[in-house]
């Protein structure tokens, strides 16, 4: 059975650090691509950017690069999103997902972690 | 950057009703690159369609997609309680994009 399971909840101070993880199981996790999905408080979902643990190629989307760090470790298929100084306004729920890349295209993400909620607050 | 925008923002039903959903993009969503995904309260999103009228696996058969290039439909043939929920578009070729969803509320 594939699972998706992310670290536990979080409440960071401002200008904190912060690494979230996603465990992959069930599949091989060096073929497939993992991305990292906010939703902020009663909005909808945003794209951040993908990682392939096969060889680490990182793909950002232009709102979060710079933002944030996206990394993967394949020895313990284990994906990570990373702030470097977290602010208020990342307070949100994050999911990761994954997702194929077939010689034929890609795949929409048919498996997602049950997310990690990030509170930021003084 | 491919904008995807939704409508209605919400729709009022009654179980049993019909459920339109639709999905517009600001340029041609290339191979049909076109996913949904219902989210309900507390939970994660659920992969419902992809490749614009493909159902995913468990996926009942009330649920179908249509559409190509920029306009795209979700259809919920006959609403069952547990459908009550808030549904998401997405483009997912190389830089995925979500459109802000329609909340498919009870009437």
């Amino acid at each position: 059975e594939v699972q998706l399971v992310q670290s536990g909840a979080e409440v960071k101070k401002p200008g904190e650090s912060l690494k979230i993880s996603c465990k992959g199981s069930g599949y091989s996790f060096t073929s497939y691509w993992i991305g990292w999905v906010r939703q902020m408080p009663g909005k909808g979902l945003e794209w951040m950017g993908i990682i392939y643990p096969g060889d680490s190629d990182t793909r950002y989307s232009p709102s979060f690069q710079g933002q944030v760090t996206i990394s993967a470790d394949k020895s313990i298929s284990t994906a990570y999103l990373q702030w470097s100084s977290l602010k208020a306004s990342d307070t949100a729920m994050y999911y990761c997902a994954r997702q194929g890349l077939l010689w034929s295209g890609w795949l929409p993400f048919d498996y997602w972690g049950q997310g990690t909620l990030v509170t930021v607050s003084s | 950057e491919i904008v995807l925008t939704q409508s209605p923002g919400t729709l009022s039903l009654s179980p049993g009703e019909r459920a339109t959903l639709s999905c517009r993009a600001s340029q041609s969503v290339s191979s049909s690159y076109l996913a949904w995904y219902q989210q309900k309260p507390g939970q994660a999103p659920r992969l419902l369609i992809y490749g614009a009228s493909s159902r995913a696996t468990g996926i009942p058969d009330r649920f179908s997609g249509s559409g190509s290039g920029t306009d795209f439909t979700l259809t919920i043939s006959r609403l069952e309680p547990e459908d009550f929920a808030v549904y998401y578009c997405q483009q997912y070729g190389s830089s995925p994009e979500f459109g802000q969803g329609t909340k498919v509320e009870i009437k």
